[in-house]
C-alpha cells in the first residue's frame, strides 16, 4: 500500500459539473499538501494544511475549495472549473510543514480534464 | 519569477554513459536542496538532497555536486540504465523562512536513457 493514495485517478468532468478529490495518506504525517502539475511548468503549491490548519493558500481561484477534516485525510472540492485547470493534481504529505529539510512524499495524482 | 532554473529542458543519454541535470537558484537563504524523480504514471519521489556545508554528496550511481558561490547545484547519473528514464525535478527551500518554509521546484526535465 502506497504511502499517499489519491481517488480518483482519473476524472473528467464539464465546466457546471462539481466533483472532489480525495486523499489520504497512511504515514502518520501532520501536514498535508495540494500541489498542481502542468506540462512545462513547475509544480505549483496551491494549499498547505498543518494539524488540520490552512497555513498556505497559494492565490487559487476560489472554485477550489480544500477540505482537512483531520490530519489523514485531505479533499479538493471542484466546481465552474475552466478548461485550463486540467492537469495532473498531486496530494503530498510531510511529518509537518514549515520546516526546511522534511521529505515531501506524494500521491500518484489525479488526472483531472475540464472539458 | 522563477527562482529554480533547470537545464538541460530534455536529455537523452546512451546506456552505461552520464547523465548530467543542472539547477540554478535565486535566492541566497536556500539552503536545503533535494531531486525529485517522477516516472510515468507515478507522483515525484525524494530521490537525493544535500544541505549547503557540503559540496558534494553521492548516494550509489547518484551524486549531487554543489557550488554555493555560482548557486547553482547538479544531479549525475553514472552508468546510466534505461531504468532512469523519468522527470527529474531540482527544488530548494530555506530554513530562515520558517514557518513559511515550503519547497520550490524546477520545471523538471526529461531523461531518456537509450538501450
Amino acid at each position: 500500500e502506497t504511502g499517499v493514495t489519491q481517488t480518483p485517478r482519473h476524472l473528467v468532468m464539464g465546466m457546471t459539473n462539481k466533483k472532489s478529490l480525495k486523499c489520504e495518506q497512511h504515514l502518520g504525517h501532520n501536514a498535508m499538501y495540494w500541489y498542481k502539475q502542468s506540462a512545462k511548468k513547475p509544480l505549483e503549491l496551491m494549499f498547505v494544511y498543518n494539524f488540520k490548519e490552512q497555513t498556505e493558500n497559494n492565490s487559487v481561484p476560489s472554485r477550489f475549495s480544500p477540505e482537512c477534516p483531520n490530519s489523514s485525510h485531505l479533499f479538493l472540492h471542484l466546481h465552474t472549473l475552466q478548461p485550463e485547470d486540467s492537469a495532473l493534481y498531486l496530494c503530498a504529505s510531510s511529518p509537518r510543514a514549515g520546516s526546511s529539510g522534511n521529505t515531501i512524499y506524494f500521491g500518484e495524482g489525479s488526472w483531472l480534464t475540464v472539458v | 519569477q522563477q527562482q529554480v532554473k533547470q537545464s538541460p529542458q530534455s536529455l537523452i543519454v546512451q546506456k552505461g554513459g552520464i547523465s548530467i541535470i543542472n539547477c540554478a537558484y535565486e535566492n541566497t537563504a536556500f539552503d536545503y536542496f533535494p531531486w525529485y524523480q517522477q516516472f510515468p504514471g507515478k507522483g515525484p519521489a525524494l530521490l537525493i538532497a544535500i544541505r549547503p556545508d557540503v559540496s558534494e554528496k553521492k548516494e550509489g550511481r547518484f551524486t549531487i555536486s554543489f557550488n554555493k558561490s555560482a548557486k547553482q547545484f547538479s544531479l549525475h547519473i553514472m552508468d546510466s540504465q534505461p531504468g532512469d528514464s523519468a522527470t527529474y525535478f531540482c527544488a530548494a527551500s530555506a530554513r530562515s523562512f520558517g514557518a513559511n518554509s515550503k519547497l520550490t521546484f524546477g520545471k523538471g526535465i526529461t531523461l531518456s536513457v537509450r538501450p
